[in-house]
């Protein structure tokens, strides 16, 4: 069975500063790791993913994330908020070595981002 | 390039009546999951198509069934209708089978009095 952990129900940061969301994640054979964002009353928008190669991937609207197969996280992250950046933000896995059974994505249970004005 | 679409975007119904939710996947995706998106509760999947199949299917039960067309597009049916379905039902799509990223539409809320 796979599943995802994002700790933090809500995090805060000022606009201009740092941000980081948390994610763990437990598969049994090699992850498939997303994230997505969501603004209210909208579906989801990819963000970035990692399948394989470097551990940090670059991905939309100036987000990365880090691969970390020791410590089982995947956390997003930005060196510089905007306003805009406030959403709810779901970190998703799938395993990359099962069958067709796994194809679908276990999502966490979200993340809402306030930035701070 | 066109994204997923959903239709209806609202729908309101009540408990006992049946539900029918569509999807129209990107251009070139054969794949078509359903997840449900209920408060509280998180992202929840229920169904996969690829290629006309039903691939696997979530821990829901079987009220919730759907198909996908020839031309790849979808559609969800809701059964005996229940107050805790009421929820943002999203589809997505992918490339095929075993392609990893999935792209989402907009949903459809739909609301069960």
């Amino acid at each position: 069975a796979q599943s995802v952990a994002q700790p933090e129900d809500q995090v805060n940061v000022a606009e201009g500063n740092p941000l980081t969301v948390k994610c763990t994640y437990s598969v049994s054979g090699n992850p498939y790791l997303f994230w997505y964002v969501q603004y209210p009353n909208r579906g989801l928008q990819f963000l970035l993913k990692y399948i394989t190669g470097d551990n940090l991937v670059k991905g939309s609207y100036g987000f990365e994330a880090e691969f970390n197969k020791s410590q089982t996280s995947f956390h997003l992250k930005k060196p510089s908020a905007l306003v805009s950046d406030s959403a709810l933000y779901f970190c998703a896995v799938r395993d990359g070595e099962s069958g067709a059974g796994s194809y679908q994505l276990t999502f966490g249970k979200g993340t809402k981002l306030s930035v701070i004005p | 390039e066109a994204g997923v679409t959903q239709s209806p975007t609202h729908l309101i119904k009540t408990r006992g009546q049946q539900a029918t939710l569509r999807c129209s996947p990107i251009s070139g995706h054969t794949s078509v999951y359903w997840y449900q998106q209920a408060l509280g509760l998180g992202l929840q999947f229920l169904l996969w198509y690829d290629e006309g199949e039903e691939r696997n299917r979530g821990n829901f039960p079987p009220r919730f069934s759907g198909r996908q067309f020839p031309n790849y597009s979808s559609e969800l049916n809701v059964n005996a209708l229940e107050l805790e379905d009421s929820a943002l039902y999203l589809c997505a799509s992918s490339w095929g089978l075993g392609q990893e990223t999935q792209y989402f539409g907009p949903g459809t809320r739909l609301l069960v009095l």
